[in-house]
């Protein structure tokens, strides 16, 4: 399996934009980018998802480099119910497994 | 729609005893993954089902099996439990192959 890089924490202030980056230099072409978070207490949560274009959606923003070997996962309001652990995985197209790493836990001060 | 539910929530068992655990996914969603937290190796794949089939497989020893059933609840059983099992154990829902749901959890002790 690929693997991914994280930062192992960082923390932001609330209301301000987050930016959780990931380094995936050995993905293959066919590998998807997908952001997982788990809240405490509580299992993993599906964040975005994309392969080659950035993408958005109600949660938040992934921004893919052109040259795909690293991505950013954009929270951009953090809140300190965004307070989790994120995890940056790349899965390979069909119902592969998730492949946890040990991901970025994320503070968020009031 | 209801997420997934997971059955029981906490359980405490002893060295060599087994256990099962229960879950319900997402109304129509066909496959369930099982995955094992723990602190020290983290969230690691166990298996997944589909359509009552188990369709790919975690490195985890026999001890550790599934099952799903024709409504598509799954269980997952660990006989001759050992300390290193106390874990989350967490299952996961998928109707497509993009997302999957996770359910809170089964926490695991064993004494």
């Amino acid at each position: 399996d690929a693997k991914t890089t994280q930062p192992n924490s960082m923390e932001s202030n609330e209301e301000e934009p987050v930016h959780l980056p990931c380094n995936h230099s050995t993905i293959s072409g066919t590998d998807y980018i997908h952001w997982y978070r788990q809240l405490p207490s509580q299992g993993p949560e599906y964040v975005i998802h994309g392969l080659t274009s950035n993408v958005n959606n109600r949660m938040a923003s992934l921004a893919i480099a052109e040259d795909r070997k690293s991505s950013t996962l954009i929270l951009h309001r953090a809140t300190l119910r965004d307070a989790a652990v994120y995890y940056c995985i790349l899965r390979y197209p069909g119902n592969t497994p998730l492949v946890f790493g040990k991901g970025t836990r994320l503070s968020v001060i009031a | 729609k209801a997420g997934v539910t997971q059955t029981p929530r906490y359980l405490i068992k002893t060295r060599g005893q087994q256990v099962t655990l229960s879950c319900s996914p997402i109304s129509g969603h066909r496959s369930v993954s099982w995955y094992q937290q723990t602190p020290g190796q983290g969230l690691q794949f166990l298996f997944e089902y589909f359509s009552e089939t188990q369709r790919n497989k975690g490195n985890f020893p026999g001890r550790f099996s599934g099952r799903q059933f024709s409504n598509s609840r799954s269980e997952m059983n660990v006989s001759t439990l050992e300390l290193g099992d106390s874990a989350l154990y967490l299952c996961a829902s998928s109707l497509l192959p993009d997302t999957q749901y996770f359910g809170p959890g089964t926490r695991l002790t064993v004494l």
